[in-house]
């Protein structure tokens, strides 16, 4: 089973700065990573997989970066409906989810 | 447009059975793998298990490996999961999810989910 882990679990920013958010997979999964985007009461939203490539409607400001174990989202001047939880997910094996970084507003 | 409509969820005592159903429709059901997904309240995403396009190939987490049951009605656009000896633990809403293609990739839809609670 690949564990994949998060950092950091909250991260405070201000609106207009850049978020900088880690995943880290326990083993190679090369670029077979997604990340998600969930508000309160909704369903997760697909924003980026092939640890780069951006889902259809993704606002540019949102980048991914990195490959085998290390990857980073990147927002790079976060609007007010950017608040909310973010997931990456592994697909180089049968999925495994990260434990979530929550995006606070400072 | 795609959708997925997951319904069955309900209250149940432990060790008793639940059926999860899921309803797509907007895209060829036939031609994707899919995935169940839960959340239990305030935690984060796990995966439960997932299915390819012919259920030729099938994966469980090890917490639901031996007691939940995935399927799938390609004629019926539906997808299921059979729950049996329910533990407090899988408590959660659980989600239905679209492959973006085979079972190994990321999930590109999903559904509302329908919350299922183990209590006595």
């Amino acid at each position: 089973e690949i564990v994949v882990t998060q950092s950091p679990a909250t991260l405070s920013v201000s609106p207009g700065e850049r978020a900088t958010l880690s995943c880290r997979a326990s083993q190679s999964v090369s670029r077979n990573l997604a990340w998600y985007q969930q508000k309160p009461g909704q369903a997760p939203r697909l924003l980026v997989y092939g640890a780069s490539t951006r889902a259809t409607g993704i606002p540019a400001r949102f980048s991914g970066s990195g490959s085998e174990t290390e990857f980073t989202l990147t927002i790079s001047s976060l609007q007010s409906e950017d608040f909310a939880v973010y997931y990456c997910q592994q697909y180089d094996d049968w999925p495994s989810f990260g434990g979530g970084t929550k995006l606070d507003l400072k | 447009e795609v959708q997925l409509v997951e319904s069955g969820g309900d209250l149940v005592q432990p060790g008793r059975s639940l059926r999860l159903s899921c309803a797509a429709s907007g895209f060829s059901f036939r031609d994707f793998a899919m995935h169940w997904v839960r959340q239990s309240p305030g935690k984060g995403l796990e995966w439960v298990s997932g299915i390819n396009w012919i259920s030729g190939t099938i994966g469980y987490a090890d917490s639901v490996k031996g007691r939940f049951t995935i399927s799938r009605d390609n004629a019926e656009n539906s997808l299921y999961l059979e729950m049996n000896s329910l533990r407090p633990e899988d408590t959660a809403l659980y989600y239905c999810a679209k492959s973006r293609a085979g079972v190994w990739y990321f999930l590109d839809s999903w559904g509302q989910g329908t919350f299922v609670a183990v209590s006595s």
